[in-house]
């Protein structure tokens, strides 16, 4: 079976660094993906871990640890144009489709 | 503009009505995805295609009809829905099935679909 977790909500203050967690059981792995997605618009691509560290690329960095099943994303810097949604996708296996977490809405406050 | 095109943006139709939806990418894709996204849920996987064939189809009700005539284009034919059906439906391409392309998925922006 697949179970994607992440927190519904979460509010974070202009400038400062927010972490969103997600965790995953899932019959099989092959990568995890981060995607945003503002109100109305596609989701869009962010980030691919499939072995385990940290993979930074410019204010976001995303981290993994498949023993544990888990992975987070972390926004530094955080601008208001961040508030959006933020997807946890697992990629189980070869030949087949992302499984998507509910989503993760995130709020930038001045 | 994200390389995958979705057309209508919006349509409301009633229960009896018969519509389409259109999705066209022209990134070199061979894979294409529905999903289905609704509100406080998780996008949920309707239809894969990989290389003009249905591989996945996910107990999706006989109401929602897929076809894909070309690695390029991909419709969601719609009839006699239900008002629970009213959601988000977005279209997707990736290089393969395979998971090796970094760059996972290419959304459309969507159709957002509301049955009366």
């Amino acid at each position: 079976g697949q179970n994607i977790d992440q927190p519904t909500e979460m509010t974070a203050t202009e400038g400062a660094i927010v972490q969103i967690n997600c965790t995953y059981q899932t019959s099989g792995f092959n990568g995890l993906f981060w995607y945003q997605q503002h109100a109305g618009e596609a989701p869009t691509f962010l980030s691919y871990n499939v072995l385990d560290g940290l993979e930074e690329k410019g204010r976001f960095s995303s981290f993994l640890s498949r023993s544990k099943g888990y992975s987070y994303l972390l926004l530094k810097e955080l601008q208001m144009k961040d508030s959006a949604s933020y997807l946890c996708a697992v990629h189980p296996n070869s030949g087949y489709a992302l499984n998507f977490g509910k989503g993760t809405s995130l709020l930038v406050t001045p | 503009e994200t390389g995958v095109t979705q057309t209508p943006r919006h349509l409301v139709m009633g229960m009896t009505n018969k519509k389409s939806l259109k999705c066209e990418q022209h990134l070199g894709h061979n894979a294409m995805y529905w999903y289905k996204q609704s509100a406080k849920k998780p996008l949920e996987l309707m239809f894969v295609y990989n290389f003009k064939e249905q591989t996945e189809n996910n107990s999706v009700p006989s109401r929602f009809s897929p076809e894909c005539p070309n690695s390029s284009h991909l419709f969601l034919h719609l009839h006699t829905l239900q008002p629970e059906d009213s959601a988000l439906y977005l279209c997707a391409s990736s290089q393969d099935l395979s998971g090796s392309s970094l760059d996972g998925y290419t959304f459309g922006s969507g159709t957002r679909l509301t049955v009366v």
